[in-house]
């Protein structure tokens, strides 16, 4: 069983500013894919980014980029100029290839962008 | 635009009542999934379908059944709602096979509270 862990509850930045949300997880699986959502205040959650496993190449879109780091199981979420709308419930989840889309997700961040 | 809609946001019922929570989506998505999202959890899986009358138990089945009639409604059934199951519900869908690619389409949530 894969298990994401998310260590930070809540976080706050300034608007303008770097923040950096954190993912860990644990997996036995050589081939998965990882990806972070955003639930804002009374919305739908939307798909932010996704990596591929097997790519070196760390994830980027647009102001939102990933480090991955497969030996060390980590998955962290770089927003950078943060924008008041980027307040929001943030989850980082994981997937094996070919597992029809069953997702195991982490526990969620807050982050609150201040203005 | 996918849209996931569910039939209410908010909800309150009594210990022992029978709660039905709706979904529809409109993007003639194979998979439906209904999740339970408390904090600090992040979102578990209750259950999931990938066609109609086809249903598969998540993590967290127990208390809980689901009906899937037709492609487009997923409905997930509280038999005999406890207090232990006041919480946000989401219903989610995606495509299925070839489009695996875990982007799940979220609706906003039904939040239930049970006294």
């Amino acid at each position: 069983a894969q298990t994401v862990t998310q260590s930070q509850p809540e976080m706050s930045v300034q608007e303008a500013e770097t923040v950096t949300l954190s993912c860990t997880y644990d997996t036995s699986e050589s081939n998965y894919y990882l990806f972070w959502y955003k639930q804002p205040p009374s919305r739908q959650m939307i798909l932010v980014i996704r990596q591929e496993a097997y790519k070196q190449q760390n994830a980027t879109e647009n102001r939102f980029s990933v480090n991955f780091q497969k030996a060390a199981k980590s998955f962290s979420l770089k927003i950078s100029d943060s924008q008041l709308g980027d307040t929001a419930m943030y989850f980082c989840a994981f997937m094996r290839a070919n597992a029809g889309n069953m997702l195991t997700f982490g526990g969620g961040t807050r982050l609150m962008v201040k203005p | 635009d996918v849209k996931v809609t569910q039939s209410s946001r908010y909800l309150v019922k009594r210990t022992g009542e029978k709660v039905f929570l709706e979904c529809v989506q409109d993007m003639d998505h194979e998979n439906m999934f209904w999740y339970r999202q408390d904090p600090g959890l992040g979102l578990r899986l209750i259950y999931f379908s990938y066609d109609v009358k086809m249903k598969e138990k998540g993590d967290i089945p127990e208390g809980y059944s689901v009906s899937r009639e037709k492609k487009e409604r997923f409905s997930l059934i509280l038999e005999s709602a406890s207090t232990n199951q006041t919480s946000m519900y989401l219903c989610a869908s995606t495509v299925a096979g070839g489009g695996n690619t875990g982007e799940l389409f979220f609706g906003e949530g039904s939040r239930l509270t049970v006294l």
